[in-house]
């Protein structure tokens, strides 16, 4: 079983179009994150949902937006795609309401390429 | 705000070498977390440790080992007895607890480590 997976694993497609992605964890997690990994292996937080609720959107073009329906999924839709945007996305979760800061688990990643 | 670094960019190691990986981070917090991650060539993000700043122990777990340093504000991997397998980007990453729930990792650019026979 898989503990975070994202689908699809890779997406091909032209500039101008909207595509999606989707992202589902069955550990019980209540908080949901993207990643967006650059060409050059660079990680960074694009959003974060806690139990539904936005709780980091990091300066993400507003082509972007995450949709998260409930705990266990959250989407991730792009609008009006650009060159710029071919990087692989990478859902995670973990537990958000504890006292310690807990790991993220990682989906395989979804690598978008646009042409 | 916080940052992480990873000075090294590439590294080349014989099996059998014992290799470091260094990782420097700032931040202004007094409670944090450290993490590492390793991505291996087929791309998923694999958990290593994590380590809270009141926590100065090292820890070894077979031949990975950690050497956590808060007055120079390092975190540093090492693997001895390197391997084939061990070829992989590894990621340094501090985390930052949310008010709303969950935390933000700020992630090193990575070292990849390259094994060779």
């Amino acid at each position: 079983d898989t503990a975070v997976s994202q689908t699809p694993k890779y997406l091909v497609t032209q500039m101008g179009n909207d595509k999606s992605i989707k992202c589902e964890q069955n550990l019980g997690h209540d908080t949901m994150y993207w990643y967006k990994q650059d060409s050059k292996k660079f990680l960074k937080i694009m959003f974060s949902y806690n139990n539904k609720e936005l709780i980091i959107n990091e300066t993400v073009p507003n082509r972007f937006s995450p949709k998260s329906p409930d705990k266990a999924h959250l989407n991730l839709h792009i609008n009006s795609l650009e060159l710029g945007d071919s990087a692989v996305y990478f859902c995670a979760s973990s537990q958000g309401r504890t006292a310690v800061i807990r790991e993220l688990f990682f989906g395989e990643g979804s690598r978008l390429t646009v042409l | 705000a916080q940052k992480v670094t990873q000075a090294q960019t590439e590294i080349s190691v014989v099996e059998k070498e014992d290799v470091t990986l260094d990782c420097v981070y700032e931040t202004r917090d007094t409670t944090y977390y450290l993490f590492w991650y390793k991505q291996p060539p087929s791309g998923e993000l694999v958990f290593l440790i994590r380590r809270n700043s009141f926590d100065e122990q090292n820890e070894i777990s077979g031949r990975y080992s950690w050497n956590f340093q808060k007055s120079t504000s390092s975190f540093n991997f090492t693997i001895t007895a390197s391997q084939v397998v061990d070829s992989a980007v590894y990621f340094c990453a501090l985390s930052q607890k949310l008010t709303g729930g969950g935390n933000k990792l700020t992630f090193g650019t990575g070292t990849q480590l390259k094994v060779e026979l």
